[in-house]
């Protein structure tokens, strides 16, 4: 059975950082291609961000560029998200994401709150 | 960027009625379309994965159709529990890109 399970998320001043981590199990995590998706309260959906198998492709909005990174340890299975710069607007749930052939797996989410 | 577009925003249905639900993609994403319902303070719930192929545990009443640009998402009898927000989500290029909602209230 497929599982993610982030963890990481809190409150935290703008200007500030946090890292978020999503733990894998139920498949082969090094051959997958992983994704961070946000939701702001009461909004919809965003990509925030995604990373390839291997970790040698990189995607980010414009809105996170130079902000967020992604990485993934594929010897512990773990996909992380380091958030520096934070900034309001980026108080979200994020979820980690695994597309694979037969569906796409979301993870319960871990609300990131930006605030004073 | 793929711009996907849900009409309606909202959709107002009695129970047992039947809804239909559209999601337009500005450029194609072939059968790469998903379809996801979510109540609040929940995760999206995948509902239809390949524009028609319900994910497993869902019901019959959900089904999908529509290929490149167009995508359907049908309802066939509304039962209490359906009524919630519903995305559409293109991952046939990066970045991925959803919808902005189509909301399903109770008439």
């Amino acid at each position: 059975e497929v599982q993610l399970v982030e963890s990481g998320g809190g409150l935290v001043q703008p200007g500030g950082s946090l890292r978020l981590s999503c733990s894998a199990s139920g498949f082969t995590f090094s051959s997958s291609g992983m994704h961070w998706v946000r939701q702001a309260p009461g909004k919809g959906l965003e990509h925030a961000s995604a990373i390839s198998g291997d970790g040698g492709t990189t995607y980010y909005p414009d809105s996170v560029k130079g902000r967020f990174t992604i990485s993934r340890d594929n010897s512990k299975n773990t996909l992380y998200l380091q958030m520096s710069s934070l900034r309001p607007e980026d108080t979200a749930v994020y979820y980690c994401v695994r597309r694979s052939l037969a569906a796409i797996y979301w993870g319960q989410g871990t609300l990131v709150t930006v605030s004073s | 960027e793929i711009v996907m577009t849900q009409s309606p925003a909202t959709l107002s249905v009695s129970p047992g009625d039947g809804a239909t639900l559209s999601c337009r993609a500005s450029q194609s994403v072939s059968s790469n379309l998903a379809w996801y319902q979510q109540k609040p303070g929940q995760a999206p719930r995948l509902l239809i994965y390949g524009a028609s192929t319900r994910a497993t545990g869902i019901p019959a009443r959900f089904s999908g159709s529509g290929s490149g640009t167009e995508f359907t998402l049908t309802i066939s009898s509304l039962q209490s529990e359906d009524f919630a927000i519903y995305y559409c989500h293109q991952y046939n290029n990066w970045p991925w890109t959803f919808g902005q909602g189509t909301k399903v209230e109770i008439k």
